[in-house]
């Protein structure tokens, strides 16, 4: 089954950038969304947006907009997730995680492992 | 933005026994909603959307009910391998799409 690689953990200081890749285990053709979220420590998750393989269309959770910014280079079946302004309370695992194949189901059926991101002075 | 609900907190449960996880939202999501079983340090699993669809090759023990507003994960018989974090997730409205805090299943 195919799996998502996330890359690996990042210390950043407030008011920097974090950039976070996922990339499929195997190439596929097939098109997908892909979308990120995160747990802080101990809290439940908080989705941040989502994004299109197919064709880069973006939808963004209000809260994130203006901060973030996901893009997906097909070249190499790569998505990205980039975080801007950092602050501590971002302190959290990020996660991408693949919409289900079924039409009108939004669910998450393949999360990537989870990147480390913390944020610290 | 929908607020999930879960209840308990806390469920303790010996193996064996029957598990009923709630998971309330704070309006109608029809049947858009997902559970999610995570262990310690791992990502989530899928288990059931649609409110009652099981996700692929997951067993039989895992069922989930309801519609609205209130939902239910069942665990017929708790394995070893079943005591985690449960997580249930909306996406009838979005953006966002919203999880509830989570109900932690531990042994009794």
């Amino acid at each position: 089954q195919v799996q998502l690689v996330q890359s690996g953990a990042e210390v950043k200081k407030p008011g920097a950038s974090v950039k976070v890749s996922c990339k499929p285990s195997v190439y596929t053709s097939i098109s997908y969304g892909i979308n990120w979220l995160r747990q802080a420590p101990g809290q439940g998750f908080e989705w941040m947006g989502w994004i299109s393989t197919h064709n880069g269309d973006t939808n963004y959770a209000q809260k994130f907009q203006g901060r973030v910014t996901m893009t997906t280079d097909t070249s190499t079946n790569t998505v990205y997730m980039e975080l801007r302004s950092l602050r501590t309370d971002d302190t959290a695992v990020y996660y991408c995680a693949k919409d289900v194949p079924d039409p009108g189901h939004d669910a998450f059926d393949i999360w990537g492992q989870g990147t480390m991101v913390i944020v610290s002075s | 933005e929908i607020v999930m609900t879960q209840s308990p907190a806390t469920l303790s449960v010996s193996p064996g026994e029957r598990a009923t996880l709630s998971c309330r939202a704070s309006q109608s999501v029809s049947s858009n909603l997902a559970w999610y079983q995570q262990k310690p340090g791992q990502a989530p699993r899928l288990l059931i959307y649609g409110a009652s669809t099981r996700a692929t090759g997951i067993p039989a023990r895992f069922s989930g009910s309801g519609s609205g507003t209130e939902f239910t994960l069942t665990i017929s018989s708790l394995q070893s391998e079943d005591f985690a974090v449960y997580h249930c997730q909306q996406y009838y409205n979005w953006p966002p799409w919203t999880f509830g805090q989570g109900t932690k299943v531990e042994i009794k």
